[in-house]
């Protein structure tokens, strides 16, 4: 079974330029977490969608941040204009919302590496 | 606000040795907590959790357990195996959000 797949693995960007990363869930999956982790610091929730709908998106800056979910599989998050404190790790993770599934058996992918310069 | 932090941020061990990991928190409200091993370019993976209501849980070769008193949670590896070397992050999932610790590493000297 393939697990969450996450592109690109890395990036580098000047200031003040847009970025986008793309993520697929498992299949099956219907809700989707995306995470900023710094470095030696655990991940922090920016939103989580279930199906479609972002029902937690309270951790981000919707300022220079979006992102979405359509069809409720893929996602993307967005970050215009970048800024030199976003150089992170960006993960994505999904989980099968279910009855009788604990809610925090994620599963995450590997992360894109940015690097705003 | 509520917080998950680690008292040792970096833990090395002789393989074959048993390794402790130790985590704090303060949200007593938790339903799970949970430890993830996060290996160098790969996301947090799950380990164990256990139940708020429960002491002890244990899995092959690793053991969590939660002292609820002092708010208190540890990671037991038993034979530590040099592909237990990576971080490993305590968290608490409450209302179905997970809160990460900063992590500790892990190091397993052959």
């Amino acid at each position: 079974e393939a697990g969450v797949v996450q592109s690109p693995r890395y990036k580098i960007i000047e200031k003040k330029q847009p970025v986008a990363f793309w993520c697929n869930p498992i299949s099956g999956h219907n809700t989707l977490y995306w995470y900023r982790q710094n470095l030696g610091q655990g991940p922090e929730l920016l939103i989580r969608y279930e199906n479609e709908e972002a029902v937690d998106d309270s951790q981000l800056p919707k300022d220079r941040f979006s992102a979405e979910r359509l069809k409720g599989v893929d996602s993307t998050l967005k970050i215009q204009p970048a800024e030199l404190g976003d150089s992170a790790v960006y993960l994505c993770a999904s989980s099968l919302r279910d009855r009788g599934l604990p809610d925090y058996e994620q599963y995450f992918g590997p992360g894109t590496r940015l690097t705003v310069t | 606000g509520e917080s998950v932090g680690l008292h040792l941020p970096t833990l090395s061990v002789q393989e074959g040795d048993n390794s402790i990991i130790n985590c704090a928190y303060s949200n007593s409200a938790s339903d799970y907590f949970i430890w993830y091993k996060q290996e160098s370019g790969k996301g947090p993976q799950f380990i164990i959790d256990i139940r708020s209501n429960m002491d002890k849980r244990q899995g092959q070769r690793v053991t969590v357990l939660l002292n609820k008193t002092v708010k208190h949670l540890s990671l037991q590896i038993a034979a530590t195996q040099p592909g237990d070397s990576a971080v490993y992050f305590c968290a608490e999932s409450s209302n179905y959000k997970l809160t990460f610790g900063k992590g500790t590493l892990l190091t397993v000297n052959p």
